[in-house]
Order: C-alpha cells, then structure tokens, then sequence
C-alpha cells in the first residue's frame, strides 16, 4: 500500500459524458500528478500540482483538467468524453517539487470505461 | 528528454539472478537514473535510483556505467513477485521532475 488513494475503482460511461476522478495523496506530500496509462500509448505523463499551483503540463487534452485543493487532495476532470479515452488513469504523490531524487508514490488507479 | 532503449521482454528462473539493461546514450550530466517498476495491475512503484556510482537497496542493484550512457538493473535472487515491467527512467533536471515512461522491460519469472 503507498499511501495514494483514488476513487472510484472503476468507471463505465458513455461518449459525451463527463467524469471526476479523485487522488488522495500520502500524507504530507506536496506534490500531485496525474499519468494515463493506455494500451497504445503507455504511460505517460498529464500534469503537475504542487501545493495548489500547477508545476508542468505533459499530453493533456483541451477537454481534460486538473486541480489541487487546500487539503492537498486533487481532481482529474475529463469531458466530452471520447472512446479513445479509455485508460487507466495514475495518481502519484511525492513530498517535493523540483527535487530530482524525490520518489513518486502511485495509486492504484481508475480504469475509465468509454463506451 | 533523455531517450532510453530496453529490450522488450526477459526471462528468468525463480531464485536467479537478473540483469536488466537500459541504454540512455542522450543522457545529461545532472540527471539521475530512475527505475520504477509496474506489477500486473497495480500502479508503478519505485525501485532505485542513482547518478554515477552502484547503488544497493532492499530490492536491487543499479550499476551504471562509468560513462552513464547505460545502466543495468540487478535482482539478485528472482521471485515470481519479481514478473513486472521494469521502467528505466532518466530524471531530468526541471522544476516537475514528472516521469517519463519509454516501454520498458516486461519480466518473466519460471518457477
């Protein structure tokens, strides 16, 4: 267990939809991303908050967006859904920014069903 | 960033050693070698991390070149909780510090 929660497990919904998914970060960790993780694209890399702030942004869609709240805990918003958005999405914490020995933490992940 | 080639699948028997090799020949001077490591569904997790030297954990061994265009990743004694795709990662030197997964190594472990 790292300490990384997200919710829902699973989500099944229709094309045109809209979805939050929600990433509890370890306790004390600062720092939030958000990784897709499809079969034809692997991992990669969507955004970056750090104590509230976003830090970088990798191959994320117009349609997609984050935020970090107050209490750390982060939201990955998805829209206008499309069936190519079908994915496991990641949640990771770590204690830092800008720290390049600092160790991500990842969740267990949402699998998004679009159908 | 800091391209990295690793063959796509290995091979093991259960309570050998394992070499895992990753070529990062685009590396920078500053950046550190990450390795991370998915199990079949689960999130990734980290396994080591180095800059110039070998490094020892509980899990593994990194020995990276002297050079640093490549590294290899070392389970001493192979378990079948060791199957998963190993990711090398170079850490680049910016202010995320966000991963950058290639298609790494998937790991197969024979009882």
């Amino acid at each position: 267990d790292s300490g990384v929660t997200q919710t829902p497990k699973h989500l099944i919904t229709a094309t045109g939809q809209r979805v939050t998914l929600r990433c509890s970060p370890r306790s004390g960790d600062l720092s939030v991303y958000w990784y897709q993780q499809s079969l034809d694209q692997g991992l990669q890399f969507l955004i970056h908050y750090y104590n509230g702030e976003e830090r970088a942004k990798g191959n994320i869609l117009e349609r997609f967006s984050a935020q970090q709240f107050p209490d750390l805990h982060s939201e990955l918003n998805l829209s206008s859904l499309e069936l190519g958005d079908s994915a496991l999405y990641f949640c990771a914490s770590s204690s830092l920014a800008g720290i390049s020995t600092d160790t991500q933490y990842f969740g267990p992940g949402t699998r998004l069903t679009v159908l | 960033d800091a391209k990295t080639t690793q063959p796509n699948s290995m091979e093991s028997n259960e309570e050998e050693p394992v070499h895992l090799p990753c070529n990062h020949s685009t590396i920078s001077g500053t950046d550190y070698i990450h390795w991370y490591r998915q199990l079949p569904s689960q999130g990734p997790e980290y396994v080591i991390h180095g800059l110039t030297s070998n490094v020892n954990n509980r899990m593994a061994s990194l020995a990276i070149a002297e050079d640093r265009k490549s590294s290899t990743l070392i389970l001493h004694r192979a378990t079948l909780r060791d199957a998963a795709v190993y990711y090398c990662i170079p850490r680049e030197m910016d202010s995320s510090y966000k991963l950058i997964f290639g298609s790494g190594t998937r790991l197969l472990v024979r009882p």
